[in-house]
């Protein structure tokens, strides 16, 4: 199984602020990387997926990067609802794996 | 629009069989593949199985002996069913659509449902 390993597992940041979270695949996944956001309570959506490409209605501040085993996450000028969990997934073959999160919290 | 619907039962006893149905709209399942993601309470994102667009399903190794994943396409309805359940297989339960061409990530999920194991 492909594992995810993604970090920080936590981050605390200000409304306006710009931040990144990274996710390491244990093989080279060609670029089979999605991010989710998960709010308390509520089902993941999704984000990204190909590593680079943006969900449609997902705000432009939202942007992925990466190739082969590493990926990034970038949010840049934070908003109030950004404040939630974040996932990423192997999205290049089954079983499917996701990393264990970074919770994203306000400063 | 599309949407999906997870049900079943909230409290199970160990041991016994959990059955849980995807109800989905919008969109047909000889188009699309359904998988079952879990999510124990505090805890991160574990795909379960899936069934593709045409009928072939796939399982995570882990829980392979205790699953099966079907589908009845008339009435547009995934199911799931583990036995021998555990503790450990508290959490809540998600079907969420897979995009387009087996593409690998889930574009739409359910609300989810809370899946309870204990006597």
């Amino acid at each position: 199984d492909i594992q995810m390993t993604q970090s920080p597992t936590s981050l605390a940041a200000s409304v306006g602020e710009s931040v990144t979270i990274t996710c390491l695949a244990s093989e080279d996944i060609y670029g089979s990387l999605v991010w989710y956001q998960q709010k308390p309570g509520k089902s993941p959506q999704l984000l990204i997926y190909g590593a680079t490409i943006l969900e449609d209605g997902i705000p432009s501040r939202f942007s992925g990067s990466g190739s082969d085993t590493q990926y990034s996450l970038k949010i840049n000028s934070l908003q109030p609802e950004d404040f939630a969990s974040y996932y990423c997934q192997n999205g290049l073959s089954t079983p499917y794996t996701f990393g264990a999160g970074t919770k994203l919290e306000l400063k | 629009q599309v949407q999906l619907k997870e049900s079943g039962p909230g409290l199970v006893q160990p041991s016994r069989t959990l059955s849980l149905t995807c109800t989905v709209s919008g969109f047909s399942l000889t188009s699309y593949g359904v998988s079952w993601v879990r999510q124990p309470p505090g805890k991160g994102l574990e795909w379960i199985a899936a069934i593709w667009s045409g009928g072939s399903t796939d399982y995570n190794s882990a829980l392979k002996s205790r699953l099966s994943i079907s589908r009845d396409t008339s009435k547009s309805q995934v199911l799931l069913k583990m036995n021998s359940l555990q503790t450990e297989d508290t959490a809540m339960y998600f079907c969420a659509r897979e995009g387009p061409g087996s593409s690998g990530y889930f574009d739409y999920w359910g609300q989810g449902v809370m899946v309870t194991v204990s006597s």
